[in-house]
Formats: structure tokens, C-alpha cells, sequence
């Protein structure tokens, strides 16, 4: 247990729903990263938070995807009309400070489009 | 553009054999880190290591093993007397300095298995 969680672990939902996860990093710190893997890939950067600030989102992100760090303490992605493409893992992981620490990883929550 | 590539995708060994596990990397960056992590079955990515562009030196943890070498772009990961608790996806990753070390590049992973 890397002391970041996600919730929920598991997420099936119909194709046209909106979902939303949840991240919580460890508490002191400052960055968050969401990613996502697909089967037999690694995870592919998508977008991250410094404190409540998203300083970066990849291309991958569309328009459906959205991020928020409202209190620069726990995240939430949202994906909204979801399709069967979006089925991945999604995973967030934290960095105590700028620089290159590793970076610790949550579980992450597995979406099945259906 | 930062990029990892890990060429092998699946790799069976038997346990006690030593296994070696590739990474050839690309940038333009002269500041850089590198990173291996370890994804058992239960799916959460485990830390293994980090070098940054500058340490050259070889680091040996227990059963583990870096090879870092930067005339060839490669960080090599060996494992000595494989055991089946090693059966695992690693991935190799990079982090660039001027992008403020913001996004990690990750390689597609190597899926080991060590038969019993």
C-alpha cells in the first residue's frame, strides 16, 4: 500500500454514461498525476495538478475528460459520454515535491465500457 | 520527444535463472532520470529504482541490479536467481529536466514469468 487510493476500484457503465473517479494522494503532496493503461501498455500520461493547479493535459484528454483539484488535496476525473474506447485503467499517482522523485501509485480503477 | 523502448514483451525463465530486462531510451534533454517499476498481478505500480542522467555507477539492491549506460541509451535491469514472487509487468520510464521533470514517459513493459 502505497498510501494513495482510489476509488472506486471497479467501474462498469453503458456506453453514453458520465462517470467520475476519485483520487486521494498522500497528504503532503503537492503533485498529482492521472494516467492510463491499456492492456499490454504502459501508463500514458494525461494530465497533472501542482496543488489546485492543472499545469498540463495530454492530447489523449479530449473534451469528454475533465480533471479537477478543487482543494489542492484529492482529485476527480470525469469522463462523460463515455465510449468503449475509454475502457483502461485509470491511475492517479503523487510527487512530495518538484523534482524528480518517484512517484507513488494508487490501485487504480478499472472502467468497462460496455 | 522523450520516448522508452522496451523490446521485450514477454520473457518465461525458470526460477533461479537470471533474467535481463531491456530499456533503450530517447532524448534530447542532457538532464534526465530514469526509473524502473515493478506491476505484480494486483495492478499497483512498485518503485524500484531511480538514476538521473549524470550517475553512470552500476547499483546493485539484493537480487537486483542497474545497468545505466549512457553511450548507448540503455538502463538494463537485471535480476539474479529469479524467484516466482519476480513474476511481474517492469516498466522502464523517463523524466525529462526541461520539462521541469512535469511528465513521465513510460515504455511499454516487459511481462516476466518465472516458472517454478
Amino acid at each position: 500500500d502505497t498510501g494513495v487510493s482510489q476509488d472506486p476500484r471497479h467501474k462498469i457503465t453503458k456506453r453514453g454514461q458520465n462517470v467520475t473517479f476519485r483520487c486521494d494522494p498522500i497528504s503532503e503532496h503537492n503533485r498529482l498525476y492521472w494516467y492510463r493503461q491499456t492492456l499490454g501498455q504502459g501508463p500514458e500520461f494525461l494530465t497533472y495538478f501542482q496543488n489546485e493547479a492543472q499545469l498540463e493535459k495530454s492530447r489523449l484528454l479530449s473534451d469528454r475528460f475533465s480533471a479537477e483539484r478543487p482543494k489542492g488535496s484529492f482529485s476527480t476525473l470525469e469522463i462523460q459520454r463515455t465510449e468503449q474506447g475509454d475502457s483502461a485503467m485509470y491511475l492517479c499517482a503523487s510527487i512530495n515535491r518538484q523534482g524528480a522523485d518517484e512517484q507513488f501509485f494508487g490501485p487504480g480503477t478499472r472502467l468497462t465500457v460496455l | 520527444a522523450q520516448k522508452v523502448t522496451q523490446a521485450q514483451t514477454e520473457i518465461s525463465v525458470v526460477e533461479k535463472e537470471d533474467v535481463t530486462l531491456d530499456c533503450v531510451y530517447e532524448t534530447r534533454d542532457t538532464t534526465y532520470y530514469l526509473f524502473w517499476y515493478k506491476q505484480p498481478p494486483s495492478g499497483e505500480l512498485v518503485f524500484l529504482i531511480r538514476r538521473n542522467s549524470f550517475d553512470e555507477q552500476n547499483e546493485i539492491s539484493g537480487r537486483y541490479s542497474w545497468n545505466f549506460q549512457k553511450s548507448t541509451s540503455s538502463f538494463n535491469f537485471t535480476i539474479t536467481a529469479s524467484q516466482v514472487v519476480d513474476s511481474a509487468v517492469y516498466f522502464c520510464a523517463l523524466s525529462e529536466a526541461a520539462r521541469g521533470y512535469q511528465k513521465v514517459t513510460f515504455g511499454t513493459g516487459t511481462k516476466l514469468q518465472v516458472i517454478p
